[in-house]
């Protein structure tokens, strides 16, 4: 159980268009679930956190006019990089809490690469 | 505020050798703390996790750590490395009174197993 899905696994695109990333809880319904961004050979930051039917809350340097989230049911959350540029290729691994149960579930992460 | 340090960027054995990645932590309350391993361009798997009770946790894949509050330590342990073992080691804290809490965490450790 707690299987936590993303989609797509990797895309490349243009620089200036947005992507969208999903996040899905297959098996549970998570009432939080969070953005991290991963870069090469480096650990995750948490971008944001965001929860079921509220706006999420972004870290402080995250953009969250160029990061938009939005989490409108239990079993998904969205991340949607607004008009990509080559900086913000990256690494992107989403993560829901089961609760009660202690601890995060992670997706498998999105490549996101922008030429 | 919470921190994680992983002592060790990079640790390499040989097959069948003990394996010890070293995690130290900082927490104003009582923590719950985490071993995620990744492997290359993928998610992170919950390897173990200590949240209140045994000091002494036991994980998947043979690993175990122990929380020590005095040395504010979480090591990882395997006593017999495994070359299926080699990956990215993350070690990582959250808060215990904080519902929804996302991790922090440290820089991660590579393993190299050799033959």
């Amino acid at each position: 159980g707690a299987v936590v899905s993303q989609h797509p696994s990797r895309v490349i695109c243009k620089s200036g268009t947005s992507v969208k990333i999903e996040c899905r809880s297959l098996d549970f319904q998570a009432t939080t679930m969070f953005w991290y961004r991963q870069f090469p050979k480096q650990s995750l930051m948490l971008m944001a956190t965001s929860n079921e039917g509220s706006k999420a809350t972004y870290e402080q340097g995250v953009e969250k006019d160029k990061f938009l989230i939005n989490h409108a049911s239990l079993t998904l959350s969205t991340l949607t990089v607004t008009s990509a540029h080559p900086e913000d290729s990256s690494f992107y691994i989403c993560s829901a809490r089961d609760s009660p149960r202690v601890g995060q579930f992670f997706g498998p992460g999105t490549r996101l690469t922008v030429l | 505020a919470q921190s994680v340090t992983q002592l060790g960027s990079h640790v390499s054995v040989s097959e069948g050798a003990l394996v010890l990645l070293r995690c130290n932590y900082s927490s104003s309350v009582p923590p719950y703390l985490f071993w995620y391993v990744q492997y290359p361009n993928q998610g992170l798997q919950l390897l173990l996790k200590y949240t209140t009770g045994a000091t002494l946790v036991k994980g998947i894949n043979g690993f175990e750590a122990e929380f020590k509050k005095s040395e504010t330590s979480f090591h990882l342990t395997k006593p017999s490395a495994h070359m299926s073992d080699a990956a990215e080691y993350f070690c990582a804290v959250s808060a215990t009174n904080q519902a929804g809490t996302a991790l922090i965490f440290g820089k991660g450790t590579t393993l190299s197993v050799s033959s």
